[in-house]
């Protein structure tokens, strides 16, 4: 199995509430945060935010207002909810294991779930 | 418009070597280790550099990192045409409280 699976509704019409799930495959759940990150079309990437097993969560302050991540330590899989989308939230959004110091200032991301294409429509 | 600048486009010959740049500032490269992550066509990001010049298993010495201020550089010796890919780097930043890439760089092997 690759170490992260994600999977969710990848067609929205505007206003609805983007719903994504990761299931961590390999490794432990517990010590580490567990990152969403997207690509809108053709653009860079954007981190969304982070969960760990305890629920501790961190989000983009330009998301912040919008975005819920929750975790099932039972099933090792954390969730993203990003609610009232519009066409700028079309993208690949990914799934991905942070790796970092205790202070953040040294963080990578390793590895990446496979990317799920979400196309929000008018 | 993304946070670390880097080029949109560079390309090199089989077998020369090329040097991508990311620009930051004193909240993210100037003060935090950088990464990069290597995008083939079509799959997802894969990590190749972190703790701005470490490589993970697997990762071949032809690639290299390294951080001058606030502007790191990623370097590709030994081209080849299996390296044709989007590179971005990546770094924590102190004001957002969160992480940081670039707007990618695509990599041409001519």
């Amino acid at each position: 199995q690759v170490p992260l699976q994600q999977w969710g509704a990848g067609l929205l019409k505007s206003s609805e509430t983007l719903s994504l799930t990761c299931a961590v495959h390999r490794g432990s759940f517990r010590g580490y945060f567990w990152t969403w990150i997207r690509q809108s079309p053709g653009k860079g990437l954007e981190w969304i935010g982070e969960i760990d097993h305890s629920g501790t969560t961190n989000y983009n302050p330009s998301l912040k207002n919008r975005v819920t991540m929750s975790e099932d330590t039972s099933k090792n899989q954390f969730s993203l909810n990003l609610t009232s989308v519009t066409a700028a939230d079309t993208a690949v959004y990914y799934c991905a294991r942070k790796v970092s110091s205790i202070d953040d200032r040294n963080t990578w991301f390793d590895p990446w779930g496979q990317g799920t294409l979400v196309t929000v429509s008018s | 418009q993304s946070v670390l600048t880097q080029p949109p486009s560079v390309s090199a010959a089989p077998g020369q070597e090329v040097t991508i740049s990311c620009s930051g500032s004193s909240s993210n490269i100037g003060n935090t280790y950088v990464s990069w992550y290597q995008q083939l066509p079509g799959t997802a990001p894969k990590l190749l550099i972190y703790e701005t010049n470490q490589r993970p298993s697997g990762i071949p010495d032809r690639f290299s990192g390294s951080t001058s201020g606030t502007s790191a550089t990623l370097g590709i010796t030994g081209l080849q045409t299996g390296d044709e890919a989007h590179y971005y780097c990546g770094a924590w930043d102190s004001s957002l409280s969160g992480v940081v890439f670039g707007g990618g760089t695509k990599l041409t092997v001519l």
